[in-house]
């Protein structure tokens, strides 16, 4: 069963304007929530991450929020820039770590 | 730093052919982890080590094996592959048990195709 859910496999939008990417997950003990960026022919790598006693964490351009109620987050990029461009993985911890299937974002110049 | 490398970065099999495929880091990382990645699954565990000479089973455990005998290292094995087993490889590291928030660290990933 998948616990960790992203239901957008892909999202477009224009350089400049804000990028929202979700998740959903199953598993009300997951402690930790991360995302990771990746890039063809790479492995992913750490963007940003949330405990989960809070319900924000920004970094920069990078925002992501918990709504633990409904067991959801989300990644917001602000402004949002060609070099974005990658697939997004929301992953969640406990005993180990457990990731969503990849949301592609593509930012148009 | 190389950081976290693998070793093949491509390889085709055919079906009951046995491979080996290797990890290495050197930012002294207790912790090592063997991912696969497929279409429309994300990322799934297959097995991880806690320190060197130590591993223990992940999500997707079955037809693998893996040994850690020195810290730098970690290597998975198949010794029977079947086309279940086409799939990306990567190899991750980190300093803590992915609890707490502690990044992995990923390497550039192995593209096994079994016929």
């Amino acid at each position: 069963d998948q616990q960790v859910k992203q239901n957008s496999p892909s999202l477009s939008v224009q350089e400049g304007r804000i990028s929202i990417l979700n998740c959903d997950y199953t598993n009300s003990m997951f402690d930790y929530f991360l995302w990771y960026k990746k890039y063809p022919a790479e492995g992913p790598t750490f963007l940003i991450s949330i405990s989960s006693i809070k319900d924000k964490n920004e970094d920069g351009r990078f925002t992501v929020f918990l709504n633990k109620s409904a067991k959801h987050l989300s990644l917001h990029i602000v402004p949002s820039q060609p070099g974005d461009s990658a697939v997004y993985f929301c992953a969640a911890s406990l005993n180990d770590m457990r990731f969503g299937a990849g949301t592609r974002l593509t930012v148009k110049p | 730093n190389a950081g976290v490398t693998q070793t093949p970065k491509f390889r085709v099999l055919k079906t009951g052919q046995s491979m080996t495929l290797l990890c290495a880091q050197d930012m002294n990382h207790e912790y090592m982890y063997w991912y696969r990645q497929d279409p429309g699954m994300g990322l799934r565990l297959i097995h991880y080590s806690v320190g060197e000479g130590t591993t223990a089973k992940g999500e997707v455990p079955d037809g693998y094996n893996v040994s850690r005998l020195k810290k730098q290292n970690f290597l998975l094995g198949l010794e029977s592959a079947a086309p279940s087993q086409t799939s990306v490889y990567f190899c991750a590291s980190s300093y803590l048990v992915s609890q707490g928030g502690n990044e992995q660290f990923f390497g550039p990933g192995t593209r096994l195709t079994v016929l």
